[in-house]
């Protein structure tokens, strides 16, 4: 059975502009979460969707904005890139709310 | 809103030597509580979980954890580690009942890099 899938690996951009990330949930599971992983600050929960609608969001400015696709497949948005928007940006999936959720490899943001 | 405290921010043992990494949770009526590693440059990989039933938890990887409710602890320990356990541990919680904020997400510790030394 296949993980998530995520792309791309990596990712550079200069400060404004725009990221788009990429994942694809493990067969049969509809939820599909987005967490950062900034140095020094840890694993930060950003945006979770299920049946292809936005049921949380994290702390973070709406210039991260995601969605989800009738496959269930997700991409997440960085719009005006920061600096500090580097990090890498972990999808998960799950299939039982609240249950484990199954991890992909991440996308490298690197905003210049 | 769920808070999880992972007690030491790194642990250096000895290859062979038992270890226990720490992690404490806010209390809840009722949590899912997860522990998952991360090697260098990769995702995160569930370790073992407990959603309900038997308190001592059993892993991949020789790992165990105990859930002790009256302490809100869920400690991660193996009584022999190896080179190859080296990376960080992340102890997550996740409450299936909650609303608003907390909602469906898994909120986790700041990670504990342990760090096997021959």
């Amino acid at each position: 059975e296949a993980g998530v899938t995520q792309s791309p690996t990596h990712l550079i951009k200069t400060r404004g502009q725009q990221a788009t990330l990429r994942c694809s949930p493990i067969s049969g599971h509809t939820s599909v979460y987005w967490y950062q992983q900034a140095l020094g600050l840890g694993l930060q929960f950003l945006l979770w969707y299920d049946e292809g609608e936005e049921r949380n969001r994290g702390n973070f400015p709406p210039r991260f904005s995601g969605r989800q696709f009738p496959n269930y497949s997700s991409e997440l948005n960085v719009n005006a890139l920061e600096l500090e928007d580097s990090a890498l940006y972990l999808c998960a999936s799950s299939a039982l709310l609240g249950g484990e959720q199954f991890f992909g490899p991440g996308t490298r943001l690197t905003v210049l | 809103a769920q808070s999880v405290t992972q007690l030491d921010s790194q642990v250096p043992v000895f290859e062979e030597a038992p270890v226990e990494l720490r992690c404490n949770y806010s209390s809840s009526v009722s949590v899912y509580l997860f522990w998952y590693v991360q090697y260098p440059n990769q995702g995160l990989q569930l370790l073992l979980k407990y959603l309900s039933g038997s308190t001592l938890v059993k892993g991949i990887n020789g790992f165990e954890a105990e859930f002790n409710k009256s302490q809100t602890s869920f400690h991660l320990r193996k009584p022999s580690v190896h080179i190859s356990d080296t990376a960080e541990y992340f102890c997550a919680v996740s409450d299936p009942h909650a609303g608003g904020t907390s909602y469906g997400k898994l909120t986790f510790g700041q990670g504990t890099i342990l760090t096997v030394h021959p």
